[in-house]
């Protein structure tokens, strides 16, 4: 156990629609990243949030957005939700270097 | 369970025997590398890390080899359990790219009893 949550396991939803994922780092952990996991891509880094600031941008799409609280958690999210975006969607997070990752969110789109 | 990717490269060794899993990075200016391990339906899990400066790791049966002159990175498993099957990723960041990592295609481990 990393010490890393994620809710929900699984989100089945269809196309057009919109969802939210959410993430709890680790204790003391001021950094959050996600990723997405695809077959065909592989895992893709998205988006780093530090302490509540946007740290780093990766490929993430203009209909994805995510944000991180004062408490720390964040949510990560997709909107307009299309079949491509079905995948695994993991957070990670950070204390310095090394990253820590949850055990995911499977979206399935219809 | 889930699967991570159908069509990784496999490597398929005997339980007692050593493992080498090698994975070409990408940015000669990457200066910080990690092994993950990720068995089916779960995230990726930290093995190992090694940084620029170094050029071999060790960790509990783990060993981490890095060549910067072919930017090539290697994990060695020692005496491969049932367990050590999963697929193993590398990944490479980039300090002042606000420690992004980027993953490489992963390999598949099978163990054989």
């Amino acid at each position: 156990d990393s010490g890393v949550t994620q809710t929900p396991k699984h989100l089945i939803t269809a196309t057009g629609q919109r969802v939210t994922l959410r993430c709890s780092p680790r204790s003391g952990d001021l950094s959050v990243y996600w990723y997405q996991q695809s077959l065909d891509q592989g895992l893709q880094f998205l988006i780093q949030y530090y302490n509540g600031e946007e740290r780093a941008k990766g490929n993430i799409l203009e209909r994805f957005s995510a944000q991180q609280f004062p408490d720390l958690h964040s949510e990560l999210n997709l909107s307009s939700l299309e079949l491509g975006d079905s995948a695994l969607y993991f957070c990670a997070s950070s204390p310095s270097d090394e990253q820590f990752f949850g055990p995911g969110t499977r979206l399935t789109v219809l | 369970g889930e699967s991570v990717g159908l069509h990784l490269p496999t490597l398929s060794v005997q339980e007692g025997d050593n493992s080498i899993i090698n994975c070409a990075y990408s940015n000669s200016a990457s200066d910080y590398f990690i092994w993950y391990k990720q068995e089916s339906g779960k995230g990726p899990q930290f093995i190992i890390d090694i940084r620029s400066n170094m050029d071999k790791r060790q960790g509990q049966r783990v060993t981490v080899l890095l060549n910067k002159t072919v930017k090539h990175l290697s994990l060695q498993i020692a005496a491969t359990q049932p367990g050590d099957s999963a697929v193993y990723f590398c990944a490479e960041n980039i300090n002042n790219a606000g420690n992004m990592l980027t993953f490489g295609g992963g390999t598949r481990l099978m163990v054989k009893p």
